[in-house]
């Protein structure tokens, strides 16, 4: 079945400091997701990339979805300690509905 | 607009017994999916609904485990005679009737229900 990994599983950095996680998925995508949970609380949903080689930006976000539509990143630059929280991204086979396999996350953590 | 909702927030239930996990989608999403999330880990897929249909049950295990989404009232995730294995948090997220595009696929997620068996 489709997997999606993401890596790192953890990352701490210093306030300040740029982060990035990568997701890899076995199979091509139709779109990929990303999302966040705080500490203790639910997902919310980030943004969707649908086109091959789509890039946008959030503020301080970077999201890239790559060539073949088999990987993206998030990119956070100049860290804050508001950034906490576990970043997952959701690969989508099917445009039609369908579940979102979601990767295992990125835990960060930034030290002020 | 009210979010998705999902009772109780907590859920304790002593080996053999019946856990019942409630979710109202979003007014106007007919889309209702189970996510099951162990601590430090990632959101693992349970089962896919529309009103009165299961799309997709690839994720839930096929004994003890069942769900439904009723014409009227909130979809249900059923544990029968629960395992202390079962112990985790239960995330229900809703997306309204998809058209294609990032409106219609969006997950908006429930608070979740962390359920623990003694």
């Amino acid at each position: 079945g489709q997997q999606v990994m993401q890596i790192p599983q953890y990352q701490h950095v210093q306030e300040g400091e740029d982060f990035t996680t990568y997701c890899n998925s076995s199979t091509t995508l139709s779109n990929i997701q990303w999302y966040k949970q705080r500490p203790g609380g639910h997902p919310v949903f980030l943004i969707q990339l649908v086109k091959s080689g789509e890039v946008k930006k959030q503020k301080r976000l970077t999201f890239q979805f790559g060539e073949a539509k088999k990987n993206s990143s998030l990119h956070i630059t100049a860290t804050q300690t508001t950034d906490v929280g576990t970043y997952f991204c959701a690969g989508r086979v099917n445009t039609n509905a369908g579940k979102s396999t979601f990767g295992d996350g990125t835990t960060l953590t930034v030290k002020p | 607009n009210a979010g998705v909702m999902q009772n109780p927030r907590h859920l304790v239930r002593r080996r053999g017994q019946e856990a019942r996990l409630r979710c109202s989608p979003m007014k106007g999403h007919s889309h209702v999916y189970w996510y099951r999330q162990l601590p430090e880990e990632g959101l693992k897929f349970m089962v896919y609904l529309q009103k009165e249909n299961i799309i997709d049950e690839s994720g839930m295990p096929k004994e003890r485990f069942s769900a439904e989404f009723p014409k009227e009232g909130p979809s249900i995730l059923r544990i029968q005679q629960v395992v202390r294995g079962d112990s985790a948090a239960y995330f229900c997220a809703s997306s309204p009737r998809s058209t294609g595009g990032a409106e219609g696929e969006k997950l908006f997620f429930g608070s979740g229900t962390q359920l623990s068996v003694l």
